[in-house]
């Protein structure tokens, strides 16, 4: 299936712990985010990369730091987590071109973390 | 920057019945994107209808439809013979347009959608 798979899906640890997310896209796409979805279910973007190169990096704190091995990787890691990282994480792909902008972005599935 | 805002944090609608969802933007830009996103209980993100700027006719998606209003900066998605599978969250969202990756996707806070049997 030609998806963005996000790994794991729920991720419970406690405060002060380090952790991964993982993504990857298999649609050939050329651009990942990652989105954050608060409590009241507001997305915001944290970053985007585009072939491996940071675009777009929002106010976040430092201890988050995205990696993109390819193109087809985004990964996210959040050192010394704390109460308020707890959220759902989304990973989202696109593609460049002119008009392709139109097609919006594939989202996957979310990883819900939990921080105790 | 961009905002989305949408008015109605929560709505409902009996089953077979239609409803209007709201959605006012502000951009100092005059081509972009549109969007209108579900999120169903399970958080899936999913793309229901799009709107390019420049282009003036309203897009229609089976059931869902919108009504652009580029002048004043309102895209409403209207929603007919509703479903109880169109129980969601509903995003609206703007996308500027840019070199790869700056194409970034501004949300609207979401209006959750009831739809009652």
């Amino acid at each position: 299936d030609t998806a963005v798979s996000q790994t794991p899906k729920y991720l419970v640890t406690q405060m002060g712990n380090d952790k991964s997310i993982k993504c990857e896209q298999n649609l050939g796409h050329d651009t990942m985010y990652w989105y954050k979805q608060d409590s009241k279910k507001f997305l915001k973007i944290m970053f985007s990369y585009n072939n491996k190169e940071l675009i777009i990096n929002e106010t976040v704190p430092n201890r988050f730091s995205p990696k993109s091995p390819d193109k087809a990787h985004l990964n996210l890691h959040i050192n010394s987590l704390e109460l308020g990282d707890s959220a759902v994480y989304f990973c989202a792909s696109s593609q460049d071109g002119p008009g392709q902008g139109m097609y919006g972005y594939t989202f996957g599935s979310g990883t819900r973390l939990t921080v105790v | 920057a961009q905002t989305v805002t949408q008015s109605q944090p929560e709505m409902s609608v009996q089953e077979a019945e239609t409803v209007t969802l709201s959605c006012t933007y502000d951009t100092s830009e005059s081509n972009y994107y549109l969007f209108w996103y579900k999120q169903p209980p399970s958080r899936q993100m999913i793309l229901v209808i799009r709107q390019e700027a420049y282009k003036q006719q309203n897009a229609t998606e089976n059931r869902f439809s919108v009504n652009f209003q580029k002048a004043a900066k309102s895209f409403s998605l209207k929603i007919s013979d509703s479903q109880l599978g169109d129980t969601a969250m509903y995003f609206c969202a703007f996308m500027n347009l840019g070199p790869g990756g700056s194409e970034k996707l501004v949300f609207g806070k979401g209006t959750k959608l009831t739809v009652n049997p």
